[in-house]
């Protein structure tokens, strides 16, 4: 089955500086690609999303690239603030099921 | 906006009993799941449903779970002799056909202790 890994487990950056989480994955059936945002204790909210047919796309400080003959994919938080303090995960849906399958996740800090 | 509910937020239970998670997806949606997550694990897939029926479902979802649509609004997950090792947050989640085709929503969760 498609196995995920993501990179960094933890992330600390200052207020302001640039995020950068990447994951890969090994199933190149593999066609869509988000990300979710989770808070202590709250529910894993999507952030952005990107499928197969597209290499970049961005929303304000967010952004993702994905690179499909590499099989890698990484979010990107420019200018991060505190409220970007989170757990972020990748996740990948393979083409023919609809089942989302985790990254292990990464802790953002972010310090003011 | 619309939103999945779940009920509990929080179910503590004693080893070996039967608990039920309950889960009101978005109205107009037609795919539904249960994903879990352990403290500090990652979300883990449990179970979809699509149409009435399982449409897949991982290892970690045996003879002891369950799931069930009894109306047109519930959908619930049964663990029918819970373990320790089932302590977790139960998210479920569900999607549409239209507009946003593979965006899967999720609930709040329900904390699920087995003591």
């Amino acid at each position: 089955g498609e196995n995920v890994e993501q990179h960094p487990s933890t992330l600390s950056v200052q207020e302001g500086d640039s995020a950068v989480i990447k994951c890969t994955y090994s199933d190149s059936a593999s066609n869509y690609f988000p990300w979710y945002k989770q808070e202590l204790g709250k529910r894993p909210q999507l952030i952005i999303d990107i499928r197969s047919n597209v290499g970049e796309k961005k929303d304000q400080r967010i952004a993702v690239t994905l690179n499909k003959t590499a099989k890698h994919f990484s979010l990107h938080i420019t200018e991060t603030q505190p409220e970007d303090s989170a757990v972020y995960f990748c996740a990948v849906i393979v083409e023919y099921g609809n089942k989302l399958v985790f990254g292990a996740g990464t802790i953002l800090r972010v310090k003011s | 906006e619309p939103e999945v509910t779940q009920t509990p937020s929080h179910q503590v239970t004693q080893m070996g009993q039967e608990v039920i998670l309950r889960c009101v997806p978005i109205s107009n949606h037609l795919y539904f799941y249960w994903y879990r997550q352990i403290l500090g694990q990652k979300v883990e897939f449990l179970v979809s449903f699509y149409n009435n029926e399982i449409s897949e479902k991982s290892e970690i979802f045996d003879d002891q779970f369950s799931v069930e649509r009894p109306d047109g609004s519930n959908f619930t997950l049964k663990i029918r002799s819970t373990k320790l090792e089932d302590s977790a947050m139960y998210f479920c989640a569900s999607k549409g056909l239209v507009a946003s085709p593979n965006i899967q929503y999720f609930g709040a969760g329900t904390r699920l202790s087995v003591l």
